[in-house]
């Protein structure tokens, strides 16, 4: 059972530029969140996808897009790319309807850095 | 609004001794999940432990448990029997609005190091 994953691993992009991040959701879930987590600091949320639409939003400019395509797949959009974009981007997948208890499942990351 | 505060930014432990690491939250949902994540130098978050705000006892898992204490808004880990492999950065997460899906707010994180 593969489990959440990310491409790439890592990526270097010069200031100004456009990323694309993409995150394939563990088996069955159907429920993608993207998260930012700067050096030393706490994941911070950027957007949570669910039935191909952005469902919530952290306090995050619109140069940040994402889109979920209909297997679940997503993808984490950063437009104009600043120095401050360099971060670890985690995606995280779970499955809406659970119940109370629902964990999201993390992939490795995309470690992405803006020169 | 949901905040999650960690005090402690890092802390040593013996091998094979308890460790506690500390979490206070905020927020004024009547509903909401907490969590403890574990992240190694790799960098994927690790799922620890979870504990609902209506469940009556504390969560564990293995060498994991939770003390919650709702009145004073926290959420500690206890970390059993300490490991080398638990040397990572714990973070402390909450999910609030009684949703089953809604999105973490996370704490700053406290780096653990076990010591042989």
């Amino acid at each position: 059972d593969a489990g959440v994953t990310q491409s790439p691993t890592h990526l270097i992009k010069t200031r100004g530029q456009q990323v694309t991040l993409r995150c394939s959701p563990k088996s069955g879930h159907d429920t993608v969140s993207w998260y930012q987590q700067a050096l030393g600091q706490g994941p911070q949320f950027i957007f949570q996808y669910y039935e191909e639409e952005e469902r919530q939003r952290g306090n995050f400019p619109d140069r940040f897009s994402g889109h979920q395509f209909p297997n679940y797949s997503s993808e984490l959009n950063v437009n104009a790319l600043l120095l401050g974009d360099s971060a670890l981007y985690l995606c995280a997948s779970s499955l809406v309807g659970l119940g109370s208890y629902n964990e999201q499942f993390f992939g490795p990351g995309t470690r992405l850095t803006v020169l | 609004a949901q905040k999650i505060t960690q005090t402690q930014p890092g802390m040593f432990v013996q091998e094979k001794e308890a460790v506690t690491l500390d979490c206070t939250y905020d927020t004024s949902d009547p509903s909401y999940g907490l969590f403890w994540y574990k992240q190694p130098s790799s960098g994927e978050m690790i799922f620890l432990i979870y504990q609902g705000s209506y469940d009556q006892q504390n969560a564990t898992e293995g060498r994991y448990s939770l003390n919650f204490q709702k009145a004073r808004k926290s959420a500690n880990l206890v970390i059993s029997a300490s490991q080398l492999g638990d040397s990572a950065m714990y973070f402390c997460a909450m999910r609030g609005g009684g949703t089953s899906y809604g999105k973490l707010t996370f704490g700053q994180g406290t780096i653990l190091t076990v010591h042989p």
